[in-house]
């Protein structure tokens, strides 16, 4: 089965500096790879996926992330960070021959002013 | 357009009660989730439904939790009796298409906290 790492549990950053989330998964076959926000005592919502093609891939709120194979990795960036980003940052995978979407367990950010 | 709703917002309850959470997922959406979130982790899914058919229940506690969804629209989600570990965040999600393709939409959660 698929699983996702998250090495990072918590991130501060300040306000307009960049940002990289790191993302690590595994599974033998091409992944579908997403990432997905959380604002307190919010549902997920869901910031950009990569099912094929072109490696980076654009999300929304200005979020990109690349994949690659030959790291099994995943990670989302954001060239200047605002306030209002401050989050939980789940990375999810999920497979094309079954049902389940894995979670990571999510890394916290954290924006100084 | 409506997202999807869930209630209630909070729930205590003293070990071996039962609780029950309801989802009202997004209207034309026939595929409906539900995930436990337990504090510092990623969801989990419990339950998978197309319409009113399980998909995957492979990681439902079969012994204390039940889900349904009749008539493929409503799912309510039931714990009894309740354990000290089934604290968590209850997720319902509902998505157009199957979760690897398509975009899944989250409701606020529901959060149980066991005594």
């Amino acid at each position: 089965a698929q699983s996702v790492t998250q090495p990072d549990i918590h991130i501060t950053v300040s306000e307009g500096a960049s940002l990289e989330l790191r993302c690590n998964y595994s599974y033998g076959a091409t992944p579908y790879l997403f990432w997905y926000v959380q604002s307190p005592g919010q549902g997920l919502q869901l910031l950009l996926k990569y099912f094929s093609g072109d490696t980076l891939v654009q999300g929304i709120k200005g979020f990109e992330a690349e994949f690659k194979r030959s790291q099994s990795s995943f990670n989302l960036r954001k060239p200047s960070v605002h306030w209002s980003d401050a989050a939980e940052y789940f990375c999810a995978v999920g497979a094309a021959n079954n049902n389940d979407m894995r979670f990571g367990a999510g890394t916290r950010l954290t924006v100084k002013p | 357009e409506a997202g999807v709703a869930q209630s209630p917002r909070y729930k205590i309850i003293e070990k071996r009660q039962s609780v029950a959470f309801w989802c009202n997922p997004i209207s034309g959406h026939a595929t409906l989730y539900w995930y436990q979130q337990i504090l510092g982790q990623g969801p989990k899914l419990l339950i998978q439904f197309q319409n009113n058919g399980v998909v995957d229940d492979s990681q439902l506690p079969k012994d204390r939790f039940s889900a349904e969804r009749l008539k493929g629209v409503d799912s309510t989600l039931k714990i009894q009796p309740a354990k000290l570990e089934d604290s968590a965040v209850y997720l319902c999600a509902s998505s157009s298409r199957g979760g690897f393709t398509g975009e899944l939409f989250f409701g606020e959660g529901s959060r149980l906290t066991v005594l």
